[in-house]
This record gives C-alpha cells, structure tokens and sequence, in this order.
C-alpha cells in the first residue's frame, strides 16, 4: 500500500541550526502538508502546497520556515535558525485531489524534531 | 475561526462496552468529516471517513455526521484494549484551498 516517508525519523540540532525535513508524499498525491504535534499537544497546520506553491500557511509557519519540491518526489520543511520551541514531532502529509470531495489525508511516520 | 472541538477525555469504557465519542466544528463550508487514531509517539492513522448526514458503519466502527448541528460522532462497538489511543476528528475545507483542521483529541483507555 503507498504510503508517505519521512527522513530522518529523529533530529537533533543546537539552537540556531539549520534543520531539513524530508518527506516523499503519495505518487499520485497532488497536495501536500506539514504538521506539527508538540508533546501532549494538538496536531497543528503548517502549510499546504499544491501546484509548486504555497496554497496557505498559519501563523506559525513564519519567516524562519519554507518548503520546497525541489524534484518530482521529494517534499522538504526548512527551518532557517532553530529555536527551543520548534522542538515537536513534524509529520508530513498529502492528498489527492477530487473535485467533488471526499479526498483523505495520509501521513507520514513522522520526524521528532529535538532543538537543544 | 474555523474551529473543531472535542472532550479531551480521558474516556475510560470496559472491555465490551460502546466508546463514544463526539466533535463539534464551526465552519459551515466544512465538507469531509474524518476520525483518525493516534498511538502515543505515532502518526494520526485514518479510520473513518463520512460526508453525507446519516450514519456510516465499518467494522466496530460508526460514523455519525449532523451538518445542520455541526456535529459530528464515532462509536466503537465491543471496545478492545487495542483501541486505546487518542481519537482525533478533523474536517476539510475547500475555500481557496484544501484544509484539513484537527480538533485537539480525545484520549480513551479501553480497560481489560
């Protein structure tokens, strides 16, 4: 059954690192999406992006964030300069698209983000 | 604001017993209604999916959906230890996008 990938499945960085999220979304999927879950926290949005771009973002997905396709399967979360409260679990996610609705949303294992 | 509201529990059921489990969501435009369970240190896994008023039944699992009361609901019938997990209902969205909102989940520990 197809499934998303994320690499790595930890991530340990010091605070003002550079940090890269990689994830392989569903073949024929053609939105995409990261989350993030901080500890005994609710799933919150990132950003989605369909068509090569950014369709929308939430506050959290400031300056300091970007995603990029740079090829035909890869689907990466940057953060610039880490700080302590990025620390979370990252899942990446995707869905096909359906113009009557129904469409699901699957989602990688996940990356656990760890900013010391 | 686009908002989807659960009990965050915990909800304790024996062994057996109906799990019920409810969510409320306040965006109107809201189309596609999902249950998805969640493991401690695992990723959300899709259950259920409903998108018409009415009950959707799969396995031990029941989906219920209101859209005139925003409301919608997941029973699990003959509960087992291995449905304890935290429940998180999350609705879509098609505006100038395609969003997916989470409400915060519920924990429910099915007790042997």
């Amino acid at each position: 059954e197809p499934e998303v990938t994320q690499t790595p499945s930890h991530q340990v960085t010091q605070m003002g690192q550079e940090v890269i999220l990689r994830c392989v979304p569903i073949s024929n999927h053609l939105y995409f999406y990261w989350y993030r879950q901080i500890l005994g926290q609710k799933v919150e949005f990132l950003v989605s992006f369909y068509n090569n771009e950014i369709s929308e973002k939430s506050e959290i997905f400031d300056d300091q964030f970007s995603v990029e396709r740079p090829d035909g399967s890869n689907f990466t979360l940057k953060i610039r300069s880490t700080k302590l409260e990025d620390s979370a679990m990252y899942f990446c996610a995707s869905s096909e698209r359906r113009n009557v609705g129904g469409e699901k949303l699957f989602f990688g294992s996940g990356t656990q983000l760890s900013v010391l | 604001q686009k908002e989807v509201e659960q009990n965050s529990g915990p909800l304790s059921v024996p062994e057996g017993a109906i799990a019920s489990l409810n969510c409320t969501y306040s965006d109107r435009v809201s189309q596609s209604f999902f249950w998805y369970r969640q493991y401690s240190g695992k990723s959300p896994e899709l259950i259920m999916s409903i998108y018409s008023n009415g009950d959707k039944e799969d396995g031990r699992f029941t989906a219920q959906l209101n859209k005139a009361s925003q409301y919608v609901s997941l029973l699990i019938r003959d509960s087992q230890p291995s449905d304890s997990a935290t429940y998180l209902c999350a609705v879509n969205i098609k505006n100038t996008g395609n969003q997916f909102y989470f409400g915060t989940g519920t924990s429910l520990t099915v007790i042997p």
